[in-house]
């Protein structure tokens, strides 16, 4: 079974544009849940779909969002970029939505802001 | 995660001897900890986890063990060996996060061969 994909893999963008990433879950997988990771910071959640819904949102400002279609793919998007959102981006599949279901990660998405 | 601690930040070992990883977090609810390895340029991977229920779990050389009273969990690694390098993240069920996993800062073992 095919894990999880995300691309791009690499990004680098210029401050005030916006971006969208992708994240493809495991087949049958049916939640996504989206990580920013950076140095000394661990992994900051973001927001989780499940179902073409979200269920959870982190603490970040209104410039991240995100989607999620019917074929569980999601979608996230970040609107004018700042320098400090630098930073590796990651989803997690599961089979559904709850903590204790094992979350599968992806490559990642290395989002670089210039 | 601002309410999972984690300690050390950084953790050397010699190869063959033991590495232990300490979490702590503040919600009494919390009833899910797992413990997550990424190596270096890799995705995270989820190597062993334990529910609220259990006190200790083995698999082979990893264990974790959790304290509900003092509220902490902790990886250990015996017969550390090279492979064992890598960033270990432990991570807990939060109340205050709608019981979505929250993460620990992570901690960066080199095991010295």
């Amino acid at each position: 079974k095919a894990g999880v994909t995300q691309t791009p893999r690499y990004l680098i963008k210029t401050r005030g544009q916006q971006v969208t990433l992708s994240c493809s879950p495991i087949s049958g997988h049916r939640s996504v849940s989206w990580y920013q990771q950076t140095p000394g910071q661990g992994l900051q959640f973001l927001f989780e779909y499940f179902s073409e819904t979200q269920r959870n949102k982190g603490n970040f400002p209104g410039r991240f969002s995100g989607r999620q279609f019917s074929n569980s793919r999601s979608e996230m998007n970040v609107s004018t970029l700042e320098l400090g959102d630098s930073a590796l981006y990651l989803c997690a599949s599961s089979l559904a939505t709850g903590p204790t279901y094992e979350q599968y990660f992806g490559p990642g998405t290395r989002l670089t802001v210039t | 995660g601002e309410n999972v601690e984690q300690h050390p930040s950084t953790l050397s070992v010699q190869e063959g001897d033991s590495a232990v990883i300490k979490c702590t977090y503040s919600d009494s609810a919390s009833n899910y900890f797992p413990w997550y390895k990424q190596e270096l340029g890799k995705r995270p991977q989820l190597i062993i986890d334990i529910r609220s229920n259990v006190g200790e779990k083995k698999d082979q050389r990893i264990a974790v063990t959790l304290n509900k009273t003092a509220k902490h969990f902790s990886l250990h690694i015996t017969e550390t060996q090279p492979e064992d390098s890598a960033v270990y993240f432990c991570a807990a069920t939060l109340r205050s996060n709608d019981y979505k996993l929250s993460f620990g800062a992570g901690t960066t073992v080199t095991v010295r061969a």
